[in-house]
């Protein structure tokens, strides 16, 4: 089942803060984040595994919280360049990742 | 150097026709995806493979076959059998499940008249 991606959208100013939000109504494994600008393929930002583990970019920050199967993707002090669109992905058990629908992120100066 | 390479980046076809989109990785990956890509709709996994000569249907099947003869290949065909076949094509791979990231290739996209 799709997880549920909160906001569909967001625009900030340079340098604000922003969350993402991705909920899941299954027990999850792992939760992956990726960013995908316009026209490109998705970038791999970061994944977080049930038990604590998290592998990913240095300047990326989120949360995994398996017991109400939710993850949340910080992003502080914006740049023009992390707009985009960011998909959260869930994997439980043995089933391939399912993503989410979205967040359309645009940062303006 | 590495990384996963998918053509064309456009492609035309008429309705009615067969048509197969290439996918090729040079990371020694053993797992490899494909997805559809709509406006609004993510991510939507079409067939996935964990090792060669062995494939798995995904969400949304119907209307397409892949095969998986080398590792490094994972050729797409969208048949006349898919209704909505316009869209935006994404062939990714991983080292395993999971528990790992997955890299994207630059996508085709697909346009049928």
């Amino acid at each position: 089942q799709q997880p549920v991606q909160s906001p569909q959208a967001v625009i900030l100013r340079e340098g604000e803060d922003a969350v993402i939000n991705c909920s899941s109504s299954k027990a999850l494994y792992s939760v992956h984040w990726y960013r995908q600008k316009h026209g490109e393929a998705p970038v791999f930002l970061m994944i977080l595994l049930k038990g604590g583990e998290q592998k990913g970019h240095e300047k990326i920050s989120a949360s995994f919280n398996e017991k109400k199967q939710q993850s949340s993707l910080y992003l502080t002090a914006s740049q023009l360049s992390y707009s985009g669109t960011y998909f959260c992905g869930t994997g439980s058990g043995n089933t391939p990742l399912v993503f989410g629908k979205g967040t359309r992120l645009s940062v303006i100066a | 150097d590495g990384g996963i390479t998918q053509s064309p980046k456009y492609l035309f076809r008429k309705e009615g026709q067969n048509v197969t989109l290439s996918c090729e990785q040079n990371l020694n990956h053993d797992a490899m995806y494909w997805y559809r890509q709509d406006p609004g709709q993510g991510l939507r996994l079409i067939y996935y493979s964990q090792i060669v000569n062995d494939f798995q249907k995904g969400d949304i099947a119907e209307g397409y076959s892949v095969s998986r003869e080398k590792k490094e290949s994972f050729p797409l065909t969208v048949t006349s059998a898919q209704k909505n076949p316009t869209a935006f094509y994404l062939c990714a791979s991983s080292p395993g499940g999971i528990n790992y990231e997955q890299y994207f290739g630059p996508g085709t996209r697909l346009t049928v008249t």
